[in-house]
């Protein structure tokens, strides 16, 4: 069954240090998210990706945040000058045409770690 | 602005036991996708059942049904017959219908014990 691959599983940075996770999203998918869930919280929105630009960004994606495709099969996330609050589990997702109505596929997560 | 409440935070049963998990969700929107997710102790969010609003019918799949009532905004969850390896944190979530984001509004998750 196709999936989407999360790269790293795990990651520790220092405080102030750039972060890019990697995703590789299900080949015919056309949407592309970024969640995130802090440790013991609920999953929350951070953006949804279409057409090579953004559709969607939550509160939380400010200007710390940045996504990008750059070759046609990954999908990353950019984390700029790095907090402790930064610490949490960052899942990619995917999803095919129809946008909401479609299922959305879920990475196994990044774990990050912002010390 | 959409918003799911899952009000039972923990929930402990003993093996086979019949167990429900709640869910209310508020939106303005007329057509609507709601969600469930399993969060097993490794950490993956696993999907269970999507359905959309229009579709009231309950769904049954092995020891998982799911109850969609609209009048009462809810979309309940039941396990039969829980088992240990049911244990794991549930999610209930809610995407609005849009063209071109899927952006889903999560509840806080129930964390379900199932011992043996």
């Amino acid at each position: 069954e196709p999936e989407v691959t999360q790269t790293p599983s795990h990651q520790v940075t220092q405080m102030g240090q750039e972060v890019i996770l990697r995703c590789v999203p299900i080949s015919n998918h056309l949407y592309f998210y970024w969640y995130r869930q802090i440790l013991g919280q609920k999953v929350e929105f951070l953006v949804s990706f279409y057409n090579n630009e953004i559709s969607e960004k939550s509160e939380i994606f400010d200007d710390q945040f940045s996504v990008e495709r750059p070759d046609g099969s990954n999908f990353t996330l950019k984390i700029r000058s790095t907090k402790l609050e930064d610490s949490a589990m960052y899942f990619c997702a995917s999803s095919g045409p129809g946008g909401a109505g479609n299922t959305i596929y879920f990475g196994e997560g990044s774990w990050l770690t912002v010390v | 602005a959409q918003k799911v409440t899952q009000a039972q935070t923990e929930i402990s049963v003993v093996e086979k036991e019949d167990v429900t998990l709640d869910c209310v969700y508020e939106t303005r929107d007329t057509t609507y996708y709601l969600f469930w997710y399993k969060q097993p102790p490794s950490g993956e969010l696993v999907f269970l059942i999507r359905r959309n609003s229009f579709d009231e019918q309950n769904e049954i799949s092995g020891r998982y049904s799911w109850n969609f009532q609209k009048s009462t905004s809810s979309f309940n969850f039941t396990i039969t017959a829980s088992q240990v390896v049911d244990s794991a944190v549930y999610f209930c979530a809610l995407s609005e219908a849009d063209t071109n984001a899927g952006k889903s509004t999560f509840g806080d998750g129930t964390t379900l014990t199932v011992k043996p």
